[in-house]
């Protein structure tokens, strides 16, 4: 059974930082692109980054380009998003999901439950 | 590219048949997705590719359109099927996007 488990969301002043994790579990790990995709309250969903099945294509969607930083551990079956100079409209619940491809940003086939993130003074 | 939901709320009663609309800003080569989202819940791929249902999905569920136009019909309307529905393009490779959401509700 694949299993996405995001965990690393909480409160956090303008200007701060935090890291996501999101541990993968029931498929070939190393074989699947990870995207994260956030919900800001009240709003639709939002593409916000992906990362290759081998780690070494990284992609953003602009307004994250040069703040969020995704990478991953295939070792420990893992994703991080390195989020820094966090803003009051990067709140928003943060979801990883698994790409049916190893390239990524396609289709998600597989949701974890969400992280929590909230950037307030 | 700009993805157009409608409508915002659909009201349906049980047994019976919704349909949703999506519209693409430009033509996304039939790269359009659907999920259903339960409050609380994960977010659940529905239809691929336009029309191709993802694993374990009813075949209540039926996806359709070209170009800039495409549905999703859900037929026979169960409880567990009102929730949040949104399509995606993935054609704009890696900046793909989704639509603002449609409600469904009985």
């Amino acid at each position: 059974e694949v299993q996405l488990v995001e965990s690393g969301g909480g409160f956090v002043q303008p200007g701060g930082s935090l890291r996501l994790s999101c541990a993968a579990s029931g498929f070939s790990f190393f074989n699947y692109a990870i995207n994260w995709v956030r919900q800001a309250p009240g709003r639709g969903l939002e593409w916000v980054s992906v990362i290759s099945g081998s780690g070494d294509s990284p992609y953003y969607t602009d307004s994250v380009r040069g703040r969020f930083t995704i990478s991953r551990d295939n070792s420990r079956n893992t994703v991080y998003l390195h989020m820094t100079s966090l803003r009051v409209e990067d709140t928003a619940v943060y979801y990883c999901a698994k790409d049916p491809t190893s390239v990524g940003a396609t289709y998600p086939d597989f949701w974890g439950q969400g992280t929590l993130v909230t950037v307030s003074s | 590219i700009v993805m157009t939901q409608s409508p915002a709320t659909l009201s349906v009663s049980l047994g019976e048949r919704a349909t949703l609309s999506c519209r693409a800003g430009q033509s996304v080569s039939g790269k359009v997705a659907w999920y259903q989202h339960r409050p609380g819940q994960a977010p659940r791929l529905l239809i691929y590719a336009t029309s191709t249902r993802a694993t374990g999905v009813p075949a209540r569920f039926s996806g359709g359109g070209s170009g800039t136009e495409f549905t999703l019909t859900i037929n026979s309307l169960q409880s567990e099927d009102f929730a949040v529905y949104y399509c995606q393009q993935y054609d704009d490779w890696p900046q793909n996007t989704f639509g603002q959401g449609t409600k469904l509700e009985i």
